[in-house]
């Protein structure tokens, strides 16, 4: 079956500083992966998606992650985070054969300026 | 463009009464899904539709809720009789079924049952 899994459920990081948000899924074949991001009182907005192709996705918002089969791992990326991007975010898989998404239970990231 | 429109963006109801969560999805679109966030248990899908048909409803707690879609434009998703652990914001999301298709979310109807 499959499942995601986001190691951190908060984050803190100061403004200006890099990001990494950690995902891991399981999957038996090359799944669908999204990073989604959820503001306060707000729905969820897409950030990127990878379904093939290039292992570095860009996304809105200058956000990234990279998809790396060996380890199982979509890790989103930010070089520099702003006051702004506080806010949930949601790893989630998808297969192939299905409409399903599954989602992580988030990771909460507060902002320091 | 229009995203997808749920409503009432607010709910408070005593416990008891009966709940409808209305959404109308992106036109064209034509899958619907139902997902409930509470802390406790994340974001879950409750049941979802392609063309108007019920796919899956395993995700649906009990038989105190019931969802419909009557038609491509427009679904319910009705509690009845409450209770106070339903108490959760209810999100619809609507994408186009096909390869590569993302779902995209509502707003949110935040239910609070007393």
């Amino acid at each position: 079956a499959q499942s995601v899994t986001q190691p951190d459920i908060h984050i803190t990081v100061s403004e200006g500083a890099s990001l990494e948000l950690r995902c891991n899924y399981s999957y038996g074949a090359t799944p669908y992966l999204f990073w989604y991001v959820q503001s306060p009182g707000q729905g969820l907005q897409l950030l990127l998606k990878y379904f093939s192709g290039d292992t570095l996705v860009q996304g809105i918002k200058g956000f990234e992650a990279e998809f790396k089969r060996s380890q199982s791992s979509f890790n989103l990326r930010k070089p520099s985070v702003h006051w702004s991007d506080a806010a949930e975010y949601f790893c989630a898989v998808g297969a192939r054969n299905t409409d399903k998404l599954i989602f992580g239970t988030g990771t909460r990231l507060q902002v320091f300026p | 463009d229009a995203g997808v429109i749920q409503s009432p963006r607010h709910e408070v109801t005593e416990m008891g009464q009966e709940v409808t969560l209305r959404c109308k999805p992106i036109s064209g679109h034509n899958s619907l899904f139902w997902y409930r966030q509470t802390m406790m248990r994340g974001l879950e899908l409750l049941i979802y539709f392609n063309n108007n048909v019920p796919i899956d409803d395993s995700g649906m707690p009990e038989d105190r809720f019931s969802a419909k879609m009557p038609n491509a434009s427009f679904s319910t998703l009705k509690i009845q009789p409450s209770e106070p652990r339903d108490s959760a914001v209810y999100f619809c999301a609507s994408r186009l079924a096909g390869v590569h298709n993302e779902q995209f979310f509502g707003p949110g109807t935040r239910l609070t049952v007393l």
